[in-house]
């Protein structure tokens, strides 16, 4: 099983900041297999970036992913009311699917 | 309008079975692969089981092997989690999701999601 560590647990920056959020896998994953989501409160998760780069459809280009290998990068460039949420990365180089434990984007 | 409506949740006692559905419209459901994910109450996400677009491949999480079945009827739209053997450990919001990808390219995301049905496992 894969497993993916991301880093810092609790993000606390203010609006207008800009957001780095790290995932770690525990083994090589191929970046088309890594994917990260958003899940505000009370709301559903949405993808935000697959195939670790590429943004999805509707999401604002200050959102951008990186990384290949086991580490891999989420950024907000410039953070607006609406960015904070809880962030997950989830690979699907294999079975079992694995999510990260999340980063969490609050405010300061 | 494009969207996954989950249904069957609820209280049911450790040991007990609980059928999930999920009912799919406003896209060709025949043709993708889909997913349950389920979210612990305050936890993160974990992915649970995938089936195939013709039901004929499926995969499970280690820890619902043997207890949970995932199926699916294409002729209804719908996609099922059948649990049984209850635990505590397994209550949670339990989210039906569409696979999207590029097989060729081994592209996968869950790109959507319903808006989830809370199962707790409690005596």
């Amino acid at each position: 099983e894969i497993v993916l560590t991301q880093s810092p647990g609790t993000l606390s920056l203010s609006p207008g900041e800009r957001a780095t959020l790290s995932c770690r896998a525990s083994q090589s994953v191929s970046s088309t297999y890594l994917a990260w989501y958003q899940q505000k409160p009370g709301q559903t998760p949405r993808v935000l970036i697959y195939a670790a780069s590429t943004r999805a459809t509707g999401i604002p280009d200050r959102f951008s992913g990186s990384g290949s290998g086991t580490d891999f990068t989420l950024t907000i460039s410039r953070l607006e009311p609406e960015d904070f949420a809880v962030y997950y990365c989830q690979q699907y180089a294999g079975s079992p699917w694995t999510f990260g434990q999340g980063t969490k984007v609050e405010i300061k | 309008e494009v969207q996954l409506v989950e249904s069957g949740g609820g209280l049911v006692q450790p040991g007990g079975s609980l059928r999930l559905s999920c009912a799919a419209s406003g896209f060709t459901f025949s043709s993708y692969w889909m997913s349950w994910v389920r979210q612990a109450p305050g936890k993160g996400l974990e992915w649970v089981a995938n089936i195939r677009q013709d039901g004929g491949e499926k995969y499970y999480v280690d820890s619902v092997k043997g207890r949970f079945t995932i199926s699916r009827d294409n002729a209804k739209n719908s996609l099922y989690l059948q649990m049984n053997s209850l635990r505590a450990e397994d209550t949670a919001v339990y989210y039906c999701a569409r696979v999207e990808g590029i097989a060729a390219a081994g592209i996968w995301y869950l790109d959507l999601w319903g808006r989830g049905t809370l199962v707790t496992v409690s005596s």
